[in-house]
């Protein structure tokens, strides 16, 4: 089975400074991921995906994840937050199946301040 | 153009009644998910549809839920004799086709909230 486990679930940062939001896979394939972005009381939007072509991967809004297999890991960064930054965000695993549903890790709140 | 469009907004039932939740998919979108998010659960997967394949709804987690997809269009999630445990955010999704490599483009969703 596959599956995705996201290590903070708050994460706070001071605008102007760098982001990161972490992200462990388990596949026994090759896996495809993506990140997420839900803002309070929106929809969720993606940010950015990896389907096995270069391994850092360039998203909306400044943000960048790298996958990492040796570390088993899809991290996401920005180097700058920004106070519209401020949301949850899901690290998901699609499913290699017939269905191609999505796996949601539990989500990390990234606070922005002043 | 027009995203998913998810109907109603907003759901309040009381205990022990059935609802019914409405989504519209991005048109020419041949496949379409349900997913549930909730306080205790996170974000878990429901039921999947695909052109006129049969559905895979090996997420549903009773056989009070049960969803159709009219025309391979607009679906319908049936929720039948409401539980509290039920109250939740129901989010539709739908892409252009089955794929590992397509995005699927969500919906805003409904909040269910069951007295």
């Amino acid at each position: 089975a596959q599956s995705v486990t996201q290590l903070d679930s708050h994460v706070s940062v001071s605008e102007g400074t760098p982001v990161l939001l972490r992200c462990n896979y388990s596949s026994s394939y090759s896996p495809s991921l993506f990140w997420y972005v839900q803002h309070p009381n929106k929809g969720l939007q993606l940010l950015l995906k990896y389907t096995s072509a270069a391994t850092l991967v360039k998203g909306i809004n400044g943000f960048e994840a790298e996958f990492k297999k040796s570390e088993t890991s899809f991290h996401l960064t920005k180097p700058s937050a920004h106070m519209s930054d401020a949301a949850e965000y899901f690290c998901v695993v699609i499913h290699t199946g017939t269905t191609s549903k999505l796996t949601f890790g539990t989500g990390t709140r990234l606070q922005v301040t002043l | 153009g027009a995203g998913v469009s998810q109907s109603p907004s907003n759901k309040v039932t009381e205990k022990g009644k059935d609802v019914e939740l409405r989504c519209d998919p991005i048109s020419g979108h041949t496949a379409l998910y349900w997913y549930r998010q909730s306080l205790g659960q996170g974000l878990e997967f429901l039921i999947y549809f695909q052109g006129n394949s049969a559905p895979d709804k090996s997420g549903l987690p009773s056989d009070r839920f049960s969803a159709e997809r009219t025309g391979g269009s607009v679906s319908t999630l049936t929720i039948q004799r409401t539980q509290q445990e039920d109250s939740a955010v129901y989010l539709c999704a739908s892409s252009v086709r089955t794929s590992r490599d397509n995005e699927q483009f969500f919906g805003p969703g409904t909040r269910l909230t069951v007295l």
